[in-house]
């Protein structure tokens, strides 16, 4: 089992610029959670779905930020405009169940 | 109300010490306490996880303490290592709900 898969894992940006984060899950999970990790704010779940659905978007911060999952492998999250502040690690994670949630490594943003 | 509490935010331990970090929530309807272990670099990993029908895990030099009439739970590390030192999270959720609730992490230092 290769894990859950990160893309790219490191990006640097401009400000103004669209950034696309993708993520694989482990196959057979039927949940997909998206987190941000700063020093500042700690891992914050950012948005998760269940069965390709979104079930709980209320840490997205602004409509600056979307996800899609349009099928039980792959889903992205997308910044538009990117902004400093957004600079972060974003972690995919997916489960099956309510049980261990399996992260992926990461992928560190930097705009600048 | 979905708060959990970490403490402390860092800690140093000498080598073959024990290690200690606490946690505390609010909310009564938590079931399930992870505590996930983060190494530069990388992404959370489970590393231990209790149920409230117990009030003491151990795996290996693990453990986790439960005392669910005070709303809090530990982990002890026995026998600290230098490989131990990297950063641990506490984390909580309710019963048939996926989403974690985390803490804010303890990055742990073991020094020989």
């Amino acid at each position: 089992d290769a894990g859950v898969i990160q893309s790219p894992r490191h990006e640097v940006t401009e400000m103004g610029q669209e950034v696309t984060l993708r993520c694989k899950p482990i196959s057979g999970h039927n949940s997909l959670f998206w987190y941000r990790q700063t020093m500042m704010r700690g891992l914050e779940l950012l948005i998760y779905f269940n069965n390709n659905v979104p079930i709980d978007d209320s840490g997205m911060p602004e409509d600056r930020f979307s996800a899609k999952m349009p099928n039980a492998s792959f889903s992205t999250l997308k910044i538009q405009p990117s902004e400093p502040r957004d600079s972060a690690v974003y972690f995919c994670a997916s489960t099956i169940g309510t049980g261990e949630q399996y992260f992926g490594p990461g992928t560190r943003l930097t705009v600048t | 109300q979905q708060q959990v509490k970490q403490s402390p935010q860092s800690l140093i331990v000498q080598k073959g010490g024990i290690s200690i970090i606490n946690c505390a929530y609010e909310n009564t309807a938590f079931d399930y306490f992870p505590w996930y272990q983060q190494f530069p670099g990388k992404g959370p990993a489970l590393l231990i996880a209790i149920r409230p029908d117990v009030s003491e895990k151990k795996e290996g030099r693990f453990t986790i303490s439960f005392n669910k009439s005070a709303k809090q739970f530990s982990l002890h590390i026995m026998d600290s290592q230098p490989g131990d030192s990297a950063t641990y999270f506490c984390a909580a959720s309710g019963f048939g709900n996926e989403k974690l609730t985390f803490g804010t992490g303890t990055r742990l230092t073991i020094i020989p």
